[in-house]
């Protein structure tokens, strides 16, 4: 079964400084893995997603990620943050369910960003 | 506007009572879920559909239920059953369920059980 792991549950940048969220991700074939983001009380939103070709991925709002398939990691980056990017961050992994045509999305716990002035 | 509409945004029920919570979408997609988001868990799948009339246990079905009369709603009841029913819900849908499809959440509902 696939698994998703946010090391970090809560990180603290200063608005301007760069950003980097970590994601592992565990599946035995070539996953499809997702960055989505929250704000506080409300649904997801998705950044970005990698299901192959190109390993860095443009995302919105200024975001990217890259896949590293030696390293199992799909890790978010944005070169400068800002006071709105404050929110929590989910990391996520699609796979077919064991031998169905069903797939499903697998969390991470999510990380927590703020961000101070 | 298309998108996913789930209501009430807050929900408070006595323990032993069922509540059923709403989703409805317009983006003419098969697939619906529903999951169950707790501070420090992230999201854990509930119930998901492919199509009408058809729907699969998540990883935490225990104390849920689920329908799927209509491709546009997916209603989620959560039974006294559930030890534990406190939580954010979450529902999203997508075009399908290969695990490829990027998945479109609601604004979620918040219910609380005294």
């Amino acid at each position: 079964a696939q698994s998703v792991t946010q090391p970090d549950i809560h990180i603290t940048v200063s608005e301007g400084a760069s950003l980097e969220l970590r994601c592992n991700y565990s599946y035995g074939a070539t996953p499809y893995l997702f960055w989505y983001v929250q704000s506080p009380g409300q649904g997801l939103q998705l950044l970005l997603k990698y299901f192959s070709g190109d390993t860095l991925v443009q995302g919105i709002k200024g975001f990217e990620a890259e896949f590293k398939r030696s390293q199992s990691s799909f890790n978010l980056r944005k070169p400068s943050v800002h006071w709105s990017d404050a929110a929590e961050y989910f990391c996520a992994v699609g796979a077919r369910v064991g031998g169905t045509s069903y797939g499903k999305l697998t969390f991470g716990q999510g990380t927590i960003l703020t961000v101070h002035p | 506007d298309g998108g996913i509409t789930q209501s009430p945004k807050y929900l408070f029920r006595k323990e032993g009572q069922n509540v059923t919570l709403s989703c409805e979408q317009n983006l003419n997609h098969d697939a619906m879920y529903w999951y169950r988001q707790d501070p420090g868990q992230g999201l854990r799948l509930i119930y998901y559909s492919q199509i009408v009339n058809d729907f699969q246990k998540g990883d935490i079905a225990e104390g849920y239920s689920v329908s799927r009369e209509k491709k546009e709603s997916f209603p989620l009841t959560v039974t006294s059953a559930q030890k534990n029913p406190t939580a954010f819900y979450l529902c999203a849908s997508s075009m399908r369920t290969s695990g490829r499809e990027e998945q479109y959440f609601g604004p979620g509902t918040r219910l609380t059980v005294t």
